[in-house]
C-alpha cells in the first residue's frame, strides 16, 4: 500500500524565515508529485507539480524538489509571509488503475508577523 | 483555465435523509472525476473514481450503495450520500482530469469542497 508521510505535522515560524517542508513516499514508482495549499475549510490550491523525470520546480518563492530514489520531496518557502499560513499537502501520483493521488496528512504552517 | 466547481459549498441535513453534491468542470471536459473525503486534520482519502458514461470504481471500504456516484456527462459528476448519518459528516472534495489536453498530463484539478454536516 502506498503511503505518504509529511514532517513536521505543524510548524510555526516568524515572518521572513526560509523554511522546508518534507514529504516522503513508500513507493518510488511515482508518476508525479504535487504540492497543494489548503486554507481552513477550503479546497486545494495546486502549487507545484513535478513530473517523475524532473528534479525540481520553482514558482515565485516556492521551490519543490523530487528525489525518487530516496522517496522524498521537499517544499522550500523563501522569505515566509503571514499570508503563507495554511496547511500544505503533498500528493504522490501513481499510474496504477486510474492514475490516482495518495495524499499525506499535511503540514500546518503558521507564519507570525 | 481548468476550473472545477462544487455545489453546495455547505449543507446541513438531518439523519436519515439523502444529500446530493455536484461537481462540475467549467472550462474543460472531464473524462475522469474523483471523489475524496477529508476528516478534520486528516489527509484526503479517495472514495471513488468515475469515468464518464460508466460505473464508478470504489475504494476498499467505501459502500457503493451509500455513496452513489453518477458521471452522466463530461462536465458533471454527482455524489449522493444516501440515508446520511452523523458519522458521514465530513469535507467532500472532487477533482477532475482531462486526458485529452489542457495542462500537464494526468494532473487533477480540484473543486473547492463541500462541508456536509449531518445532525
Amino acid at each position: 500500500k502506498q503511503e505518504v508521510t509529511q514532517i513536521p505535522a505543524a510548524l510555526s515560524v516568524p515572518e521572513g524565515e526560509n523554511l522546508v517542508l518534507n514529504c516522503s513516499f513508500t513507493d518510488s514508482a511515482i508518476y508525479n508529485l504535487q504540492w497543494f495549499r489548503q486554507d481552513p475549510g477550503k479546497g486545494l490550491t495546486s502549487l507545484l507539480l513535478i513530473q517523475s523525470s524532473q528534479r525540481e520546480q520553482t514558482s515565485g518563492r516556492l521551490n519543490a524538489s523530487l528525489d525518487k530514489s530516496s522517496g522524498r520531496s521537499t517544499l522550500y518557502i523563501a522569505a515566509s509571509q503571514p499570508g503563507d499560513s495554511a496547511t500544505y499537502l503533498c500528493a504522490a501520483g501513481y499510474l496504477s488503475g486510474y492514475s490516482t493521488l495518495t495524499f499525506g496528512k499535511g503540514t500546518m504552517l503558521l507564519v507570525s508577523p | 483555465g481548468a476550473v472545477v466547481s462544487q455545489h453546495p459549498s455547505r449543507v446541513i441535513c438531518k439523519s436519515g435523509t439523502s444529500v446530493k453534491i455536484e461537481c462540475r468542470s467549467l472550462d474543460f471536459q472531464a473524462t475522469t472525476m474523483f471523489w475524496y473525503r477529508q476528516f478534520p486534520k486528516q489527509s484526503l482519502m479517495l472514495m471513488a473514481t468515475s469515468n464518464e458514461g460508466s460505473k464508478a470504481t470504489y475504494e476498499q471500504g467505501v459502500e457503493k450503495d451509500k455513496f452513489l456516484i453518477n458521471h452522466a456527462s463530461l462536465t458533471l459528476s454527482t455524489l449522493t450520500v444516501t440515508s446520511a448519518h452523523p458519522e458521514d459528516s465530513s469535507f467532500y472534495i472532487c477533482s477532475a482530469r482531462d486526458l485529452r489536453g489542457g495542462g500537464p498530463k494526468y494532473e487533477q484539478y480540484f473543486g473547492p469542497g463541500t462541508r456536509l454536516t449531518v445532525t
